[in-house]
């Protein structure tokens, strides 16, 4: 069965640092990644999308993808207490299904 | 553009009655899905429609849980009856093309079932 696999967390970072938030999958298949935060009684919002290996930066955020290792990570640089969130993992496993993790619970203490 | 749009936000009913939602995704997205969030698990890919047509609905309980998409538009989810665990967050999502480029999420429904 195809999976995605995220740390449940919480992950705790101070204010200002680097969080890094990681995920595995199974399907070798799988064309491209995403990140997707989710405020607390929100719905999910796209935030990264990677498609290649390497690293794809907009903003604060840099997502990297190493598709040998079979590994998609987030970095949040400079966290602010707005980015506490759940963020989920996913990949497109082409034949139009995508596979969400379990996501993250990501703190970012003041 | 605008969002994709659910109704209602939020939705209480007893076990075994039946209860509907309503999504209406962005405009030219062919793709549709139907995901069920449990509190603290991702979520859970119900019914995925391209166009008018299923494409996935193998999670799909469908003893209990039936969907459409009417001219390749607007899609309601139904359940019937209803049981305490169908209780969750029912979000829409939508495409431009199979999802390759990631999904726009409705603001979804959450259904109590008491």
């Amino acid at each position: 069965q195809k999976e995605v696999e995220q740390n449940s967390g919480p992950l705790s970072v101070p204010e200002g640092a680097i969080a890094s938030l990681n995920c595995t999958y199974s399907d070798r298949g799988s064309q491209s990644f995403f990140w997707y935060r989710q405020y607390s009684g929100k719905s999910p919002e796209l935030i990264m999308s990677i498609y290649s290996n390497g690293d794809k930066e907009d903003g604060r955020f840099t997502a990297q993808l190493n598709k040998a290792s079979q590994y998609v990570s987030l970095l949040i640089r400079d966290s602010q207490p707005s980015d506490s969130a759940t963020y989920l993992c996913a990949g497109y496993t082409g034949g139009f299904k995508t596979i969400f993790g379990a996501g993250t619970r990501l703190f970012v203490k003041a | 553009e605008a969002g994709v749009a659910q109704s209602p936000r939020y939705k209480i009913i007893e076990k075994r009655q039946s209860v509907a939602f309503w999504c209406n995704p962005i405009s030219g997205h062919a793709t549709l899905y139907w995901y069920q969030q449990i509190l603290g698990q991702g979520p859970k890919l119900l019914i995925q429609f391209q166009n008018n047509g299923v494409v996935d609905d193998s999670q799909l309980p469908k003893d209990r849980f039936s969907a459409e998409r009417l001219k390749g538009v607007d899609s309601t989810l139904k359940i019937q009856p209803a049981k305490l665990e169908d209780s969750a967050v029912y979000l829409c999502a939508s495409s431009f093309i199979s999802g390759v480029d990631g999904y726009t999420f409705g603001s979804g429904t959450r259904l109590t079932v008491v």
